[in-house]
């Protein structure tokens, strides 16, 4: 089935300490995001590609970098993580940003850290 | 600003109706989105609406009036398994995707 992947599913680091989140589609789509999203809260766009174009939100702490390597793959790193980072870390992709094109997401990264 | 707003909370009775509200102020308007989310999972979408009026969906409808800023999902037949949280999403005149905080619903026997 073509979906949405990403690994760890948990993660725990220490703070400070670097951390790579790694998302993967089958889906062959154009565009990719990342998302964070706290505990009752929204999810929170981070960045997103269409195709190789990267766009940073504007508000998006330069603590938070991204790279998209080929279609299939994109990862988010976390240079020098804080409390305040952990979150659920959230990978979605959709074929086109417009029309109704949907955002199909994968099941998350819950980061700790400690 | 750009606002989404849900109601933080709703209970509900397993075989009954619930209709959960959404109301949004956004620079343009491109499509409303309703996704589920179970505790400590991802999205997973359920309608899109663009057009004014109803779209039905099995036991899932959502409703859109434009004028008003409006939407609503309405869920019939209510399962244990539709507690969730329904999270609201407005696509804006940027082809930004908004959300809402999500509205937890709980389901009782």
């Amino acid at each position: 089935d073509a979906m949405v992947i990403q690994n760890p599913r948990y993660q725990v680091t220490q703070f400070g300490k670097p951390v790579t989140l790694s998302c993967s589609q089958t889906l062959n789509h154009n565009v990719m995001y990342w998302y964070q999203q706290k505990s009752s809260q929204a999810p929170k766009l981070l960045f997103h590609y269409y195709d190789k174009d990267f766009n940073n939100e504007a508000d998006t702490p330069d603590n938070f970098q991204s790279r998209r390597p080929n279609t299939s793959f994109c990862f988010l790193d976390i240079r020098s993580p804080g409390l305040g980072d952990a979150a659920m870390y959230l990978c979605a992709t959709s074929r086109t940003a417009g029309g109704p094109d949907t955002q199909y997401f994968g099941p998350g990264t819950r980061l700790t850290v400690l | 600003g750009q606002n989404i707003d849900q109601p933080t909370e709703m209970t509900a009775t397993e075989g009954a109706i619930v209709q959960i509200n959404c109301t949004y102020q956004t620079s343009g308007f491109n499509g409303l989105f309703w996704y589920q989310q179970h505790a400590g999972e991802a999205p997973t979408f359920l309608s899109y609406n663009v057009l004014d009026g109803l779209e039905e969906k099995g036991r899932f409808s959502s409703f859109l009036s434009r004028s008003k800023g409006y939407s609503y999902l309405l869920l019939k037949e209510l399962q244990m398994k539709d507690s969730a949280s329904y999270l609201c999403a407005v696509r804006d005149s940027n082809y930004q995707l908004i959300w809402g905080a999500g509205t937890k619903l709980i389901i009782k026997p």
